[in-house]
């Protein structure tokens, strides 16, 4: 089956620097890769996803980027802020595992002011 | 549009006993609901698949007998957790699929419901 990885863990970076955020799959039927944020006793947020048609997706100070081949993904977060402070978490997903998501192990992001 | 509710938002309950945990999409019909649980400083994990008017899919490790699904319309799944004991103590989140919303990856998250067990 599936399975994400997700690194690092925990990224200090300070205020107005940016952040990358690094996932690796390994089921190359996956093809698509949300990316969530999470504060403490909230709910998943969706803040950006990418299917695997395509290689890059930018919101405003978010973009993901896809790379099929080597099956990695990144969330880079440009001009953080404090409000960026939170859990973010990649995950996978495909149709043929029932549009479940298999989800990375989380990164704490720490925006210094 | 696709809100998901859940209730209760916070549960307290004493070992032993039952509690159920009900999950709404409010205005969308959600063909697929999962439940996931999530322990303090982790990922979220998925205890479950369900489809409306069928039997729930549980990940491997979870017991079918202990959480008990039910998603007997398109707008309500429940989830069951009978005989509670502290190690049950977790964050428990729902989310669905609405397919007529566009994406039909994407999943809509409840708040989650915060369950303590003493």
């Amino acid at each position: 089956g599936e399975n994400v990885e997700q690194h690092p863990s925990t990224l200090s970076v300070q205020e107005g620097d940016s952040a990358v955020i690094k996932c690796t799959y390994s089921d190359s039927a996956s093809n698509y890769f949300p990316w969530y944020k999470q504060e403490l006793g909230k709910r998943p947020q969706l803040i950006i996803d990418i299917r695997s048609n395509v290689g890059e997706k930018k919101d405003q100070r978010i973009a993901v980027t896809l790379n099929k081949t080597a099956k990695h993904f990144s969330l880079h977060i440009t001009e953080t802020q404090p409000e960026d402070s939170a859990v973010y978490f990649c995950a996978a997903s495909s149709m043929d595992s029932n549009y479940q998501l298999i989800w990375g192990a989380g990164t704490k992001l720490i925006i210094k002011p | 549009g696709a809100v998901v509710s859940q209730h209760p938002s916070r549960v307290i309950c004493k070992s032993g006993t039952s509690v159920k945990i009900e999950c709404r999409s409010l205005d969308f019909q959600a063909t697929t609901m999962f439940w996931y649980r999530q322990f303090p400083k982790q990922s979220l994990m998925l205890m479950a698949t369900s489809n409306e008017g069928s039997k729930a899919t549980y990940e491997q490790g979870v017991e079918k007998d202990k959480f008990l699904i039910n998603h007997a319309s398109l707008t309500l799944s429940t989830l069951t957790v009978t005989s509670a004991h502290p190690e049950d103590s977790s964050f428990y989140i729902c989310s669905a699929r609405a397919p007529g919303q566009g994406n039909p990856y994407e999943q809509y998250f409840g708040p989650g419901t915060r369950l303590t067990v003493t």
